[in-house]
């Protein structure tokens, strides 16, 4: 089945720090790949997406490129801010079963940034 | 706004009882969801429905009941058969399938 793998956290950095999350994916088909943000007692906010291989997705100063290759979707940001202390999830949407039949969540990274 | 409601934001449930979650949305969309989160578990998916009157199991559906007579109600009732109901629960909707998901702001369920 399909499956999305993401780093342990939590992972802490000082403001400005350069931030990378990996996050690599097990698929049958040809999914889309999302990242989502949590802030504490929310829901879940779409972050970017990307649709299709070496698609690039970016918000906010957030960045991920879709690497079918390394099956990998890692989200980057050159300088965080304390204002990105939250949770991220790495998710994807299989189409191979086609319908809607919801996402595949990774276990979310906890990232705290310090001043 | 268009958005996901779900009510209430804190629930508790007596040990026997059933209890029901809601969810509303007025974004127009056909698919909707319900996920449960548990520190360190991520989201899994509980149920779906594609379209009225139509819904299907998740990966984690035994406990849990659904219905979908109105396109933009989506109500989840935790029964008494599901001995860990404890958790946070999300509701989400989307267009069709391939498209991004819109959360709702959960409701966080516990055990008296």
């Amino acid at each position: 089945g399909d499956s999305v793998t993401q780093m342990e956290g939590p992972v802490t950095l000082s403001e400005e720090a350069f931030l990378t999350i990996n996050c690599t994916y097990t698929a049958t088909g040809y999914p889309s790949l999302f990242w989502y943000v949590q802030y504490p007692g929310e829901g879940l906010q779409l972050l970017l997406k990307a649709t299709k291989a070496d698609d690039k997705g970016s918000n906010k100063g957030f960045e991920a490129t879709y690497r079918k290759e390394t099956t990998s979707f890692h989200l980057e940001k050159g300088s965080v801010q304390v204002s990105d202390s939250a949770v991220y999830f790495c998710a994807l949407s299989d189409h191979s079963g086609g319908g809607a039949d919801g996402l595949t969540f990774g276990k979310g990274t906890h990232l705290i940034i310090q001043p | 706004d268009g958005g996901i409601t779900q009510s209430p934001k804190y629930l508790f449930r007596k040990e026997g009882q059933n209890v029901t979650l809601s969810c509303e949305q007025n974004l127009n969309h056909d698919a909707m969801y319900w996920y449960r989160q548990d520190p360190g578990q991520g989201l899994r998916l509980i149920y779906y429905s594609q379209i009225v009157n139509d819904f299907q199991k998740g990966d984690i559906a035994e406990g849990y009941s659904v219905s979908r007579e109105k396109k933009e109600s989506f109500p989840l009732t935790v029964t008494s058969a599901q001995k860990n109901p404890t958790a946070f629960y999300l509701c989400a909707s989307s267009i069709i399938s391939q498209q991004p998901q819109h959360f709702g702001d959960g409701t966080r369920l516990s055990i008296l």
